[in-house]
């Protein structure tokens, strides 16, 4: 059964930094594309960051040079580092796979972990 | 990336149908077949219910269908029951290799 468990969430002041992880089961994520999307309270989804199967990687405008999103193999498990942290960063953070077959990968976000929170205050 | 542009709200009464439009641009709905739906009830993970414009994943009700038209994608949902009461979201993959998505669309069943 596939399964993506989110964690790493919490309070931090601006311009701090935090690492959420997504621990995967049920599927390897170094073989698929894996992706996070964000939902800032009482607003709609925000794509965030992709890493393709190759390691490639790429992020929206508004986290471009202050987010790094990675992965371990050894652990199965998915990362985001969040850097320069913003008050609009504020959000439920979510992690999701793109399936990959044998032979083709999808544009699709096809399981989704329940999410972690994210708060900037000071 | 601005986002993909949907209606604030739909509603319907059951077993009607309604529609949802999303209108994006020439460099994501209009240049892929790679519009995918997603269904979220307050506090819980959105769900997967139409992927490549028009496709859907198993255990997905035949209720729900997908289509596409230039720069727009629709999502329709017919024979309308109060378990569809939910957000909805379009995304697109784009030429930047990234994906975008819609705003958001508040479905009530009246």
């Amino acid at each position: 059964e596939v399964q993506l468990v989110e964690s790493g969430g919490g309070l931090v002041q601006p311009g701090g930094s935090l690492r959420l992880s997504c621990a995967a089961s049920g599927f390897t994520v170094s073989k698929n594309y894996m992706s996070w999307v964000r939902q800032a309270p009482g607003k709609g989804l925000e794509w965030v960051s992709v890493i393709y199967s190759d390691g490639s990687s790429y992020y929206a405008d508004s986290v471009k040079g202050r987010f790094t999103i990675s992965r371990d193999k050894s652990k199965n498990t998915l990362y985001l580092q969040m850097n320069s942290l913003r008050a609009e960063d504020t959000a439920v953070y979510f992690c999701a796979r793109l399936y990959c077959s044998s032979t083709s990968c999808y544009r699709y976000f096809d399981f989704w972990g329940q999410g972690t929170l994210v708060t900037v205050s000071s | 990336q601005s986002a993909l542009t949907q209606p604030a709200s739909v509603s319907g009464s059951p077993g009607q149908s309604i529609t949802i439009s999303c209108t994006g641009t020439s460099s994501d709905v209009g240049g892929y077949n790679y519009v995918s739906w997603y269904q979220q009830h307050p506090g819980k993970a959105p769900k997967l219910m139409i992927y490549d414009v028009s496709n859907r994943p198993s255990g997905v009700s035949n209720r729900f269908s997908g289509s596409k038209s230039g720069n727009t994608a629709s999502l329709t949902i017919s024979g309308l029951q109060a378990e569809d009461e939910a957000d909805y979201y379009c995304t697109s993959y784009t030429s930047s290799s990234t994906w975008v998505f819609g705003g958001g669309t508040k479905l009530t069943v009246l």
